[in-house]
């Protein structure tokens, strides 16, 4: 069966310091990844997707980027963190036909 | 792009009676509706989902129906129990790389 792995489950880390959240799927291959944001009490924002590996697309502008070196990994970085960053991200993936996302356990990072 | 608007934002009903969470899409090309049921500090996790090919879809307790014509599908949930106090998250997607929109989300609280 197809497991999703995310860490570290939560992170605090002071303004201006870069970020490196990881994620990695197993038990299929070629899987659609996905990068969300939650912020506090809030709904589910799509930060960047990817259909296959260097097949990044970005869907808010902002100081974040994303990464697919492997098939099956997907990393989210930052060269300098702000305190509007502060949220818990969810990694996601999805097969290639029309299917719900599962997502990774999340990482909760605090910005301070 | 896609846009999802999900109604009410807050939800509180008697343990034993009924539920009901609307949303409504805007692009007439998505496919795939799924809803999410999140827990306090938990990752959201898929609990039904629903085709455009598909009217209504039933599981135990929870059903969702679909109206093409109007874009809107809704999540029903009958005989509520305390354990299903959560925030509810309604989605749509289409094609390609199967992004996902979510709404703004529900919090339901079931009331002993």
């Amino acid at each position: 069966s197809q497991t999703i792995h995310q860490w570290p489950a939560t992170l605090v880390q002071p303004v201006g310091s870069p970020l490196s959240l990881e994620c990695t799927v197993e038990g299929t291959s070629n899987p659609n990844l996905y990068w969300y944001r939650q912020a506090a009490g809030r709904g589910l924002q799509l930060l960047f997707y990817s259909i296959g590996i260097d097949q990044i697309s970005s869907e808010v502008p902002q100081n974040l980027s994303a990464s697919r070196p492997q098939d099956r990994q997907f990393i989210l970085s930052s060269k300098k963190l702000l305190l509007s960053d502060s949220g818990f991200y969810l990694c996601a993936w999805s097969p290639l036909v029309p299917y719900g996302y599962t997502f990774g356990s999340g990482t909760r990072l605090t910005v301070v | 792009g896609e846009n999802v608007e999900q109604h009410p934002s807050t939800l509180s009903v008697q343990e034993g009676d009924s539920a009901v969470i609307k949303c409504t899409y805007s692009d007439s090309a998505s496919n795939y509706f799924p809803w999410y049921k999140q827990e306090l500090g938990k990752r959201p996790q898929l609990i039904i989902d629903i085709r455009s090919n598909v009217g209504e879809k039933k599981d135990q307790r929870i059903a969702v129906t679909l109206n093409k014509t109007a874009k809107h599908f809704s999540l029903h949930i009958t005989e509520t129990q305390p354990e299903d106090s959560a925030v509810y998250f309604c989605a749509a997607s289409m094609g390609g790389a199967q992004k996902l929109v979510f709404g703004q989300g529900t919090r339901l609280t079931i009331n002993p």
